[in-house]
């Protein structure tokens, strides 16, 4: 069974970079069926979609943040990383790494149990 | 970028009861909807996908129906897990993938 994992710092300096890393079991990165992406929840509030990399290592990013944004594949690790750059409060949130697929299975289908990151100096 | 727009904001209902949540997609996004339920402190689960049909283990009291830019979750018999937060979101044509700000249903 697929299990996704968050890992990465609770606590970031404004101005600094957030990063995270998803761990994936049960199943393979590198998969041409599925993308990788991250999404966001701050505090009471609903989802955002942050970017997605799928298994070329093309990536899709919300305009929003496209400035601030990096997602990456460690295939030999099966992990998929974010980095967000020049946070500030409005960067904190629960951030979920999840998996989706591709045309008519384009829900996110399994998701990581998600990690709350707090930007506070 | 689609906007998707969730009514209501808050659906109360007595266990035993039919649950009808509506998405709205500011442009047609064909059949390319899906469906979470989230409950408090969890990551969101997903119920529907391609607009009706469900994901594995959900059970048959979850159905999904519409196309192009109305669509409808229906709770045929509320039970007392699926009190919850239920969100809609569009895979139609991304980047950006899109949710709706969600719909609470909670116990009347």
């Amino acid at each position: 069974q697929l299990q996704l994992q968050e890992s990465g710092p609770e606590l970031v300096k404004p101005s600094e970079t957030l990063s995270l890393t998803c761990t994936v079991s049960g199943g393979s990165i590198t998969s041409n069926s599925h993308y990788w992406g991250w999404i966001r929840q701050p505090p009471g509030k609903g989802l955002e979609w942050i970017g997605s990399i799928y298994y070329s290592g093309s990536t899709y990013y919300i305009p929003s943040l496209k400035s601030r944004v990096t997602i990456s594949l460690d295939t030999s690790k099966n992990q998929f990383s974010l980095k967000l750059s020049s946070v500030t409060a409005t960067d904190t949130a629960v951030y979920y790494c999840a998996r989706h697929g591709r045309a008519i299975y384009g829900g996110f289908d399994s998701w990581g149990l998600g990690t709350l990151v707090t930007v506070s100096s | 970028e689609i906007v998707m727009t969730q009514s209501p904001a808050t659906l109360s209902v007595s266990p035993g009861e039919r649950a009808t949540l509506s998405c709205r997609a500011s442009q047609s996004v064909s059949n390319n909807l899906a469906w979470y339920q989230q409950k408090p402190g969890q990551a969101p689960r997903l119920l529907i996908y391609g607009a009706s049909t469900r994901a594995t283990d959900i059970p048959v009291r979850f159905s999904g129906s519409g196309s192009g830019t109305e669509f409808t979750l229906t709770i045929s018999s509320l039970q007392s897990e699926d009190f919850a937060v239920y969100y809609c979101q569009q895979y139609n044509d991304w980047p950006p993938l899109t949710f709706g700000g969600g719909t609470k249903v909670e116990i009347e």
